[in-house]
């Protein structure tokens, strides 16, 4: 079954950058858009970027814009995301999710599957 | 930007209540309205895509409704299992793909 597995979980320091990784399987890859979406704890789900692996096009949240970079490798079919500059407000659980609805058809979608979660501590 | 309102924030209920959740839109998105559940340390799950599309494999308890600015997510008789939290998500446009706050749903 289509299936997303991120990596696991990452400790970093203020200030500091991760790269978090999110691996697509059974489907094609370059199908269907891939979106990243943070939950701190206790709060509700934020939508933070989207990416279209099949020519690498991004579009990114405003309050994200300067320090979040979301990239594929259509070779291992990983959608990797890069935030930089942390701060302890970054702490959270990162998912991912695929679009429902091919990319040739919408850029907008529910999502389906999720990725398990990657927990990023931010802390000195 | 369009902005997700979800009322209640947290509903208390029994088992075998009926209970709706509302999810109110800052301006239209037609249909392009998606359910989701989430238990803790889960991610979330579909259950309704198109804003009364019921996802395959979830029980015909789930019911959503509403188009425009205004939905609902119906539970009828509330099952052990369904004490969670539910978020909506519009889905007409992109940048964001904005959800609603939650909906905790705990037992009474």
């Amino acid at each position: 079954q289509v299936q997303l597995v991120q990596s696991g979980a990452e400790v970093r320091e203020p200030g500091a950058s991760v790269r978090l990784s999110c691996k697509a399987s059974q489907y094609t890859f370059t199908d269907f858009y891939i979106h990243w979406v943070r939950q701190a704890p206790g709060q509700g789900l934020e939508w933070m970027a989207m990416i279209n692996p099949a020519g690498g096009s991004t579009s990114y949240t405003r309050e994200f814009q300067g320090r979040l970079t979301v990239t594929r490798d259509t070779s291992t079919t990983t959608v990797y995301m890069e935030l930089s500059s942390l701060k302890s407000d970054d702490t959270a659980v990162y998912y991912c999710a695929r679009g429902r609805l091919p990319s040739a058809v919408t850029k907008s979608s529910w999502f389906d599957p999720w990725g398990q979660g990657t927990l990023l501590t931010v802390s000195s | 930007d369009i902005q997700m309102t979800q009322s209640p924030s947290t509903l208390s209920a029994s088992v075998g209540d009926r209970i709706t959740i509302t999810c109110r839109a800052s301006q239209s998105v037609s249909i392009w309205l998606a359910w989701y559940q989430q238990k803790p340390g889960k991610a979330p799950k579909l259950l309704i895509y198109k804003a009364s599309s019921l996802e395959t494999g979830v029980p015909s308890r789930f019911s959503g409704g509403g188009s425009g600015t205004e939905f609902t997510l119906t539970i009828n008789s509330l099952q052990p299992d369904d004490f969670a939290t539910y978020y909506c998500q519009q889905c007409k446009t992109y940048s964001p793909l904005s959800f609603g706050q939650g909906t905790r749903v705990e037992i009474k």
